[in-house]
């Protein structure tokens, strides 16, 4: 079993719609958790940390479920630029050393 | 002004032959990581540097093998290049535990 895994879509979301998915992880002892989004073609970019109360940014919430080990991701208002892969990380030790999950890919259509 | 600089961008090359790519960030972070991501979108960890020192080395070739000369730079070199080895390599850096930043990417293609 991987440590990250995530459904790898493709979701496709009528712009405006919402959609959301999520990551789960197998070690418990993970202690911090990341959403990155990846164009293709190109490198992850942060877009935000998951936080253990959940935390949003703008039309992005991230919500943290320790007891049943996923982390999810929310988009609200799809735009057409939201489309891109969203890979999950996650960390175990002081180390930094990251897991990521394989990605979920999201086409947002007109 | 880029954060976090890999070159070259794309690397073409034959197997058997031997290659380096490089890698800087001038964001004065402290660790410094290569991650290879393969054709299925993987990300997996390679090596990680803190202020020159190897801290994590995964279960690579030994055909692979990172120096750093000082902790803004991060450099990978490949021996003997094989057909498996075409992936993209990210480079990236962290003040542990933050977050990454990664570089653009090296599109490696072993023909």
């Amino acid at each position: 079993r991987k440590e990250v895994e995530q459904d790898p879509g493709p979701f496709n979301v009528p712009e405006g719609a919402t959609v959301a998915f999520n990551c789960t992880y197998s070690n418990s002892a993970s202690q911090s958790f990341f959403w990155y989004r990846q164009d293709c073609r190109k490198e992850p970019k942060l877009l935000m940390s998951v936080y253990s109360s959940g935390n949003e940014d703008g039309r992005f919430t991230a919500q943290l479920n320790r007891a049943s080990q996923y982390i999810s991701l929310l988009i609200r208002d799809s735009k057409l630029s939201d489309s891109a892969t969203y890979l999950c990380a996650v960390t175990t030790d002081s180390w930094g050393k990251f897991q990521f999950g394989a990605g979920t890919q999201v086409v947002v259509t007109p | 002004d880029t954060a976090v600089s890999q070159t070259p961008k794309y690397l073409v090359t034959q197997m058997g032959n031997d290659k380096s790519i490089k890698c800087e960030q001038n964001l004065g972070h402290d660790t410094m990581y290569w991650y290879k991501q393969d054709s299925k979108k993987f990300l997996k960890i390679m090596f990680s540097y803190n202020n020159k020192e190897l801290i994590i080395n995964e279960t690579v070739p030994n055909r692979f093998s990172p120096k750093s000369p000082d902790k803004a730079h991060l450099n990978l070199h490949i021996n003997s290049l094989e057909l498996g080895d075409s992936a993209v390599y990210f480079c990236a850096s962290s003040r542990r535990p933050k977050s990454y930043t990664f570089g653009s990417g090296t599109r490696l293609t072993v023909v």
